[in-house]
């Protein structure tokens, strides 16, 4: 399979622990993209990486929120402390480099986070 | 802020019957895209569009880009239950960021 891959698929955890998401992207894509999605709602954009540089983060990303692209391949989005409304599900989408040619983006399944 | 807004929210039809849902924003995007969600996995692409008034058909599905390409549509003939699930647009910014609406769930009943 040469689709985006997330890991883990499911996490529960207690409120105040930190939590690690991984996004392996497809591989000739240099573009990666975190959102996030709530019951009902479409997904909010969170961060964005070109290759290893982060281009842009939401107001919504906290500074309990970080996300890391160290080699330009798979990324790692991290929350410290977590809080009940931290519940939902993270989705990572990949894209070819695409100013202006519109590349369409290609999501992975999605790590749903649920806080007890 | 750019924000998409997606009508019906909900939509419950019979098989057999069709259907449109329609995507708009007062802003204007490069290009707007359709993907559908089902429970527990992500979106999956379904089309791109990008010129205004383009039209575009996958089988039984026709989705339009308003001439200002600030709306869309997408219309479904003759619905199967295979067709449940949560149709989002999302609109492209010419800095490439996008922005997607809320979403339209259907459910198609056999």
């Amino acid at each position: 399979d040469t689709g985006v891959s997330q890991n883990p698929r499911h996490k529960i955890t207690k409120r105040g622990q930190n939590v690690t998401f991984r996004c392996d992207p497809i591989s000739e894509h240099n573009r990666l993209y975190w959102y996030r999605q709530t019951l009902g709602q479409g997904p909010e954009f969170l961060t964005y990486f070109q290759n290893e540089a982060q281009l842009e983060k939401s107001r919504l990303l906290s500074d309990r929120f970080s996300a890391e692209r160290p080699k330009g391949s798979f990324s790692t989005l991290e929350i410290q402390r977590t809080e009940q409304g931290d519940s939902a599900m993270y989705l990572c989408a990949s894209s070819l480099d695409g100013l202006g040619s519109n590349q369409p983006q290609h999501f992975g399944d999605g790590t749903r986070l649920s806080i007890l | 802020t750019q924000l998409l807004e997606q009508s019906p929210q909900f939509l419950s039809i019979q098989e057999g019957e069709n259907l449109t849902v329609y995507c708009n924003s007062s802003s204007v995007f490069s290009s707007l895209q359709w993907y559908r969600q089902e429970p527990g996995e992500g979106p999956v692409l379904l089309v791109t569009v990008v010129t205004g008034g383009e039209v575009k058909k996958l089988k039984r599905l026709t989705f339009q880009f308003g001439d200002a390409r600030k709306d869309s549509s997408l219309h479904i003939t003759a619905a199967q239950p295979g067709d449940t699930g949560l149709y989002l647009c999302a609109g492209q910014t010419s800095y490439d960021k996008v922005i997607f609406g809320p979403g339209t769930s259907l459910s198609v009943i056999p």
